[in-house]
């Protein structure tokens, strides 16, 4: 199973909004509701923001947000604040009991 | 609700490096462990998981007939073993307890250990 395909990384200016990629296939994204998104800081594990394509944790930031289009996920940070600075991951099922991550994002607040 | 995992291990290459983590604050045999690594300059990866309570476990093509996972329910428990390690193994292992959809789908993970780093070198 190949990792997920996300853009190295993403930037945008304090308050902005961006958007991060994540693409598979029909066997993956596509195929399942069972797309998730982590946010993780360097030496730190990595932390749920985003499950079920579009669901949000409770004590997650409404201004993060998921969709879909065909195969491909995305995940949607409005009004960019510093402490979003971080690595991004997609990760999605793939049946059979497995699952796979995306390469992940390195965003960047300007 | 919280993972705890074994402190750092340093590894000749060939040799093999057991994790565990340990589990509080839930129900240990209601959920599966996954084992999720990072090594240096690259992503997660996925690696596998297993079920305490009936032992069952499922693992990423990569690593199987490379890697076991166990658990010991009595002091919930459980443990990832790499063996015939390689340099490019070298990162950090992570446990997370995985939440299953109603038809046993893996949907999200959470809680997330702190982490384990494996350093092989000769």
């Amino acid at each position: 199973q190949s990792a997920l395909t996300q853009p190295a990384s993403v930037s945008g200016s304090l308050g902005q909004t961006i958007t991060i990629s994540c693409t598979g296939t029909s066997g993956d994204v596509g195929g399942y509701n069972l797309v998730s998104w982590y946010q993780k800081f360097p030496g730190k594990a990595p932390r749920l923001i985003i499950y079920e394509v579009i669901k949000r944790p409770p004590s997650v930031s409404d201004r993060f947000s998921g969709s879909r289009s065909g195969n491909a996920a995305f995940l949607t940070v409005s009004g960019l604040q510093p402490e979003d600075e971080a690595d991004y991951y997609c990760c999605s099922y793939v049946g059979r009991s497995m699952e796979v991550f995306g390469g992940g994002t390195t965003l960047t607040v300007l | 609700e919280q993972l705890g995992q074994s402190g750092a291990e340093v590894k000749k290459p060939g040799a093999s490096v057991r994790v565990s983590c340990k589990a509080s604050g839930y129900n240990f045999t209601d959920f599966d462990i996954h084992w999720v690594r990072q090594v240096p300059g690259q992503g997660l990866e996925w690696m596998g998981w297993m079920n305490p309570k009936s032992g069952n476990t499922a693992y990423a093509q990569k690593f199987r007939g490379r890697v076991t996972m166990t658990s010991d329910t009595f002091i919930t428990t459980s443990y990832l073993e790499v063996s015939s390690l390689r340099p490019d193994d070298a990162g950090v292992y992570f446990c997370t307890r995985g939440v299953l959809t109603e038809n046993y789908e893996i949907n999200w993970f959470g809680p997330w250990g702190q982490g384990t780093l494996v350093t092989v070198s000769s």
